[in-house]
């Protein structure tokens, strides 16, 4: 099966400019996420979906950061206006069937990652 | 509150070395799923293992290896007769075992060599 596909993989932008990634999860997949990964540092979770429904987003920096994911499948996570601490990669990811997200069945799920979007802020 | 520590912030090892990389969390949740994943440089995250809370049986695939200890809250990752495509970072992460939310949380990575 197709993987998480991102774009753009890397971005270099000045501060208080805005950027937008893409992210197509795997087909089928209810769940997306989004993680914010520092370098040097674990991921970060910044927000779930599942579905088009956001289901935590208690980490997103919601002055500057929006993501949505309208249709229930493909999502955009946009900065604006980007700071300096800001440069990361994103990383995209996406689990649970949707059939099994009906039948109640979570925390097992393994999340497939993309390649991830690295920003950098000038 | 979730958390997990990989104290190794680096190691470097000669092809064909045993290493071990060590994890330990912290949670008040008492069912719950660990996971290892392994970051090459191209930089997507390979899912490796997943174990949940109720199974502490070690586990054993091909070359890897691992050990789960709910008494010490660890979940260590031993590579054995390692190799260079084995250099990447290894992450550890903890999930608990809920409806909804499903916050994967990681730790801060360990980086490991293998030198030829």
């Amino acid at each position: 099966e197709a993987g998480v596909a991102q774009s753009p993989r890397y971005k270099i932008i000045e501060k208080r400019q805005s950027v937008a990634f893409w992210c197509n999860p795997i087909s089928g997949h209810a769940t997306l996420y989004w993680y914010q990964q520092i370098l040097g540092q674990g991921p970060k979770l910044l927000i779930q979906f599942q579905n088009n429904g956001v289901v935590d987003d208690s980490q997103l920096p919601k002055d500057r950061f929006s993501a949505e994911r309208l249709k229930g499948v493909d999502s955009t996570l946009k900065i604006q206006p980007a700071k300096l601490e800001d440069s990361a990669v994103y990383l995209c990811a996406s689990s649970v069937p949707r059939g099994r997200v009906r039948q109640g069945v979570s925390g097992a799920n393994v999340l497939t990652f993309g390649a991830g979007s690295r920003l950098t802020v000038l | 509150a979730q958390k997990v520590t990989q104290a190794q912030t680096e190691i470097s090892v000669v092809e064909k070395e045993d290493v071990t990389l060590d994890c330990v969390y912290e949670t008040r949740d008492t069912t719950y799923y660990l996971f290892w994943y392994k970051q090459p440089p191209s930089g997507e995250l390979v899912f490796l293992i997943r174990r949940n809370s109720f199974d502490e049986q070690n586990e054993i695939s091909g070359r890897y290896s691992w050990n789960f200890q709910k008494s010490t809250s660890s979940f260590n990752f031993t590579i054995t007769a390692s190799q260079v495509v084995d250099s990447a970072v290894y992450f550890c992460a903890l999930r608990p075992l809920i409806q909804g939310a499903q916050k994967l949380v990681f730790g801060q990575g360990t980086r490991l060599t293998i030198n030829p």
